[in-house]
């Protein structure tokens, strides 16, 4: 069965380095999401991406985030200078269509010291 | 605005023991509504769904009701087994049309089925 995949599985960082989070939807998919989980708190969105563009971004995705689809295959996220907030588990997701089930990966776990 | 409430965790049970995980939501619309579990090292998978009122999702053994008028999609399942040890997360979808459609999730429930 196809699945999304991610890449790191845990990621370590120091406070004010580059960070890539790599993401691999699942083949057919059209749409592409990130999600992130602080520990202990709500699963939350952060950007949509359909067509080459970002269609919907939150409140939290500020200018220190990018995401990109460098070829066919993968979906990444940046953050450009880690803060120690930004430690969170970080899931990438992809539909078909928007109305479609979203599929999940397994996360990235971001650790910012 | 649209949120998703769900019942503090960790839930712990013995096995064969009735299963209820209370969900309620707040949405403009008429949202879809989800159940989501995720399993020791692994990704968030679709456990069920409903898109309208008084619909039932079931998948696994596992049942949620979409109540309009209580504002509620809480999980149930009749008898528990060790191997459903895992977070449950409510989630809600209002679907614009033409809109990104994201998922708003609640904060997870641990489930612990002990032998």
């Amino acid at each position: 069965e196809p699945e999304v995949t991610q890449t790191p599985s845990h990621q370590v960082t120091q406070m004010g380095q580059e960070v890539i989070l790599r993401c691999v939807p699942i083949s057919n998919h059209l749409y592409f999401y990130w999600y992130r989980q602080i520990l202990g708190q709500k699963v939350e969105f952060l950007v949509s991406f359909y067509n080459n563009e970002i269609s919907e971004k939150s409140e939290i995705f500020d200018d220190q985030f990018s995401v990109e689809r460098p070829d066919g295959s993968n979906f990444t996220l940046k953050i450009r200078s880690t803060k120690l907030e930004d430690s969170a588990m970080y899931f990438c997701a992809s539909s078909v269509l928007t109305v479609y089930e979203q599929y999940f990966g397994p996360g990235t776990r971001l650790t910012v010291t | 605005g649209n949120s998703v409430t769900q019942m503090e965790g960790p839930v712990t049970l013995s096995e064969e023991a009735f299963l209820t995980i209370n969900c309620t939501y707040t949405a403009t619309g008429y949202p879809s509504l989800f159940w989501y579990v995720q399993y020791p090292g692994e990704g968030l998978q679709l456990l069920l769904k409903a898109t309208k009122a008084d619909d039932k999702g079931s998948n696994k053994g596992f049942e949620a009701t979409y109540r309009k008028e209580t504002t509620s999609f809480h999980l149930e399942k009749g008898s528990v087994q060790v191997s459903d040890s895992a977070v449950y997360f409510c989630a809600l979808r209002v679907d614009y049309g033409g809109a990104t459609n994201k998922l708003i999730f609640g904060t997870g429930t641990l489930l612990a089925v002990q032998p």
